[in-house]
């Protein structure tokens, strides 16, 4: 069983399009995130939500838009993609303060 | 805000032999978490090793241990016996007690192993 799975592990797309990642947790935590990754590894928190609530929602723009219909699945959907979108952006899950979070496999969004 | 710095960001290191990974951080707060995670060429983030900051003796997980200087704000992480399968990307990560949101990681180390 996957704890942390996301869809699609790779997408290729075109400028301008509109693209949605999917993520979902059976480990019954109640924080999940969103991360991206560049191409120099770097870790960027983007938006994180507790119980179906946004709470993180750092300096990113606002094509880029988070929705949590339950505790279980955090999507992201990106409107109007860049170049500079190309990352790989990965999605995690915690149970509480203090626990460490558990990451899916990414999802490794190219914009051509 | 809370920052993480990763000092390295590549190493080398022989099989067999001992390597060490420097992290530090930057926070006002006395009770949080600090963790490694592992991420070998298959991308897939894997947890290393767990700190409290409470806890003064230092997490080991077999051949993974950590030096924790909370003074220093200092975190790092020592492999011994290294192994072929080591080699991947190590990222320091801090985590508040209280804001169960905000997880923070250092820039990584390239941690290469030569046979």
């Amino acid at each position: 069983d996957t704890a942390v799975s996301q869809t699609p592990k790779y997408l290729v797309t075109q400028m301008g399009n509109d693209k949605s990642i999917k993520c979902e947790q059976n480990l019954g935590h109640d924080t999940m995130y969103w991360y991206k990754q560049d191409s120099k590894k770097f870790l960027k928190i983007m938006f994180s939500y507790n119980n179906k609530e946004l709470i993180i929602n750092e300096t990113v723009p606002n094509r880029f838009s988070p929705k949590s219909p339950d505790k279980a699945h955090l999507n992201l959907h990106i409107n109007s993609l860049e170049l500079g979108d190309s990352a790989v952006y990965f999605c995690a899950s915690s149970q509480a303060t203090g626990f460490e979070a558990f990451f899916g496999q990414g999802t490794r969004l190219t914009v051509v | 805000a809370q920052t993480v710095t990763q000092s390295q960001p590549e190493m080398s290191v022989q099989e067999a032999e001992t390597v060490t990974l420097s992290c530090t951080y930057d926070t006002s707060e006395s009770d949080y978490y600090l963790f490694w995670y592992k991420q070998p060429p298959s991308r897939q983030m894997i947890l290393v090793i767990r700190q409290e900051a409470y806890k003064q003796q230092n997490a080991t997980e077999n051949r993974f241990s950590v030096n924790f200087q909370k003074a220093a704000k200092s975190f790092s992480l020592k492999i011994s016996d290294s192994q072929l399968g080591d080699a991947a990307m190590y990222f320091c990560a801090y985590r508040f007690t209280y804001n169960n949101n905000d997880m923070r990681f250092g820039a990584g180390t390239r941690l290469t192993v030569k046979p």
